[in-house]
Parts: C-alpha cells; sequence; structure tokens
C-alpha cells in the first residue's frame, strides 16, 4: 500500500526567503506524486503533479517540485515566499485509483 | 472551468443524528470519491465509486457510512448516526478516467461540507 510522509509539520519563513518542504512516499509500483495546498478558509488546490518525463516539474504560482526515484522523494521549492503563500501544503501519491495524502505541512509567512 | 459543488458549506448536526452530504461532480466525470479531514489532521480517502457501486473504501467507512447516485447528477455521502468523532471536512471527488498515463488530470476536488457534531 502507498504511503506518504512529510517531515515538517509547521514552518515559519519571513517574505523572500527560499522555501524547501520534505515529502517521502512509499509504493512499490508506479506512482504520480502530488503537491495540494489548502489557504485557509478554502478547498484544496492542485499545485502540481508528476506522472512521467521531467522529473522537475513546475506547477502554479512559482512552485516546483523534483521527484527523485532513488530517494523516494517529491520535495517541494520556491525560492522566494511571499506572505500570500501562507497555507497547508500537502503531498499525495496515487498508485492505485485513490489518492493517499501526507499529514500536511502548515507554512507560515511573516510579512 | 468546470467544478465539483459540494453543499451545504457547513452543517452543525446532534449526535445520533443522521446527516446527507450532498455533491454535485463534474458532468462528464465517471468516477466519484469522498475525502475527509479531521481538524488538524490529514486528508483520508473515505470511498470510491464508480459504474453504480462502491469500488473501494477504507476502513473508516463502515456501516454508518453510505453512498448514493440517485439521480445521475448527485453524489451524496449518508451518515446514518452520527458521532462527535465524525466532525470533520468531507471532500468530494470526480474525475474523468482511470487511465494511468494522465493520472489524475480530471481529479477534481470539491470546496468541502465542514460537518460539525454536538
Amino acid at each position: 500500500a502507498q504511503s506518504v510522509s512529510q517531515h515538517n509539520h509547521h514552518v515559519i519563513l519571513s517574505e523572500a526567503a527560499s522555501l524547501e518542504l520534505g515529502c517521502n512516499y512509499s509504493y512499490g509500483g508506479t506512482v504520480n506524486l502530488f503537491w495540494y495546498v489548502q489557504y485557509p478558509g478554502q478547498h484544496l488546490q492542485l499545485l502540481l503533479k508528476y506522472f512521467s518525463g521531467d522529473p522537475l516539474v513546475k506547477g502554479i504560482k512559482g512552485f516546483e517540485a523534483e521527484f527523485i526515484k532513488s530517494k523516494f522523494s517529491f520535495n517541494l521549492r520556491k525560492p522566494s515566499v511571499q506572505w500570500s503563500d501562507t497555507a497547508e501544503y500537502f503531498c499525495a501519491v496515487k498508485g492505485d485509483d485513490k489518492i493517499i495524502f501526507g499529514k500536511g505541512t502548515r507554512l507560515h509567512i511573516l510579512p | 472551468e468546470p467544478e465539483v459543488t459540494q453543499t451545504p458549506s457547513h452543517q452543525v448536526t446532534q449526535m445520533g443524528q443522521e446527516v446527507i452530504l450532498r455533491c454535485v461532480p463534474i458532468s462528464n466525470h465517471l468516477y466519484f470519491y469522498w475525502y475527509r479531514q479531521i481538524l488538524g489532521q490529514k486528508v483520508e480517502f473515505l470511498v470510491s465509486f464508480y459504474n453504480n457501486e462502491i469500488s473501494e473504501k477504507s476502513e473508516i467507512f463502515d456501516d454508518q457510512f453510505s453512498v448514493e447516485r440517485p439521480d445521475g447528477s448527485n453524489f451524496t455521502l449518508k451518515i446514518r448516526s452520527t458521532k462527535l468523532e465524525d466532525s470533520a471536512m468531507y471532500f468530494c471527488a470526480s474525475r474523468s478516467t482511470l487511465d494511468q498515463g494522465q493520472g489524475a488530470k480530471g481529479y477534481t476536488f470539491g470546496s468541502g461540507t465542514r460537518l460539525t457534531v454536538v
């Protein structure tokens, strides 16, 4: 069965700082990997996804993630965060039909 | 852009009461899902539904839960006798195809129904 582990539960950064959120997964077969964002009071939105091809995936709002198969990792990065990036970020993996989410990382950006 | 619509956005119910959470998936989608997120915890899979039957369900989805697609457009989640621990945000999702090559391109989440059991 697939599983997802996010290492950082709560991250606080100042504006313009660089961001990297860790995500590791386990699954024996071909995976699809995702990062979702949930802004306060809003629903889940897809930031980016990987299912094949270039392991460096670029998403919306300047986010990117790199799939490293040997490390079973799919870390999310952004070179310079903004106050509006304050949200909860979920890494997710889809092996069979359903999506399994990580526990989430709450990101707080100080203005 | 097509949306998955969920109603109501917030429902408060007394313990032991039945609740029905409603979802209108994207019209050409064939696969339907319910997830829930207890406050401060991760989003958890509840059930998937295809061709008018449950495809898969988690251990959370016990006999108190049921799903239905009564009229070809709505997709409902019923909790027969709510418990305090059912308080959560419930997300409906739908997608068009199980084609692995497309991943979850068509996987769209609704805005959620916040269920509060008192």
